[in-house]
């Protein structure tokens, strides 16, 4: 099956820094790939996701880079503000029959420090 | 609408006790999941249905058992609990998109003595 690896497990970055998460995956026929965040006592949401067409994504400070050929990923966060304190979770997944099997990664908390 | 509903929210039980875990959603999604959450894993997939009447192992399913009752709902049933299971147990839900984003409840968290 497939397998997520997740680094780093913790992360300081001061207020305005960027902030740079990296996943590795083992199964070259995944296909998608999705960011969560999960603040402390909250359910898991999605905040980026990529396709396996694509090779960069940017939505307003948040941005993933996927690079199929070495099979790793990226969570980059810039202007960091305290809001964005969370565990944050990669994941990769391909589709098995009707449903798609995401596998996550063990987590990066994340500390934005004042 | 309120998305996946999961409960109960906090349980306490002794080793070799069962229960279920209730999911319900409203979203018409057609694919439900039931992950754990332990420190330092991630998240886990326990179980999955990828559609009414139908349900797969995923990657932890040993000690569960999981019922698809409905399109709606998803349980999770612990038939001999075991500290081992103490977790934090996420049920998601997903519809047939090409993306599969992950809808979760607000996580169930239970201790086995």
């Amino acid at each position: 099956g497939e397998n997520v690896e997740q680094h780093p497990s913790t992360l300081s970055v001061q207020e305005g820094d960027s902030a740079v998460i990296k996943c590795t995956y083992s199964d070259s026929a995944s296909n998608y790939f999705p960011w969560y965040k999960q603040e402390l006592g909250k359910r898991p949401q999605l905040i980026i996701d990529i396709r396996s067409n694509v090779g960069e994504k940017k939505d307003q400070r948040i941005a993933v880079t996927l690079n199929k050929t070495a099979k790793h990923f990226s969570l980059h966060i810039t202007e960091t503000q305290p809001e964005d304190s969370a565990v944050y979770f990669c994941a990769a997944s391909v589709t098995s029959g009707s449903a798609r099997q995401l596998t996550f990664g063990s987590g990066t908390q994340l500390t934005v420090l004042p | 609408n309120a998305g996946v509903t999961q409960t109960p929210k906090f349980q306490v039980l002794k080793t070799g006790q069962s229960m279920t875990l209730q999911c319900a959603q409203d979203m018409n999604h057609n694919s439900m999941y039931w992950y754990r959450q332990d420190p330092g894993m991630g998240l886990r997939l326990i179980y999955y249905s990828a559609s009414e009447g139908t349900t797969d192992k995923g990657e932890v399913p040993n000690g569960y058992n999981v019922s698809r009752l409905n399109k709606r709902e998803f349980s999770l049933r612990l038939e001999s609990a075991a500290p081992s299971q103490t977790s934090v147990y996420f049920c998601a839900s997903s519809a047939l998109t090409d993306t599969g984003e992950l809808f979760f409840g607000e996580g169930s968290r239970l201790t086995v003595l």
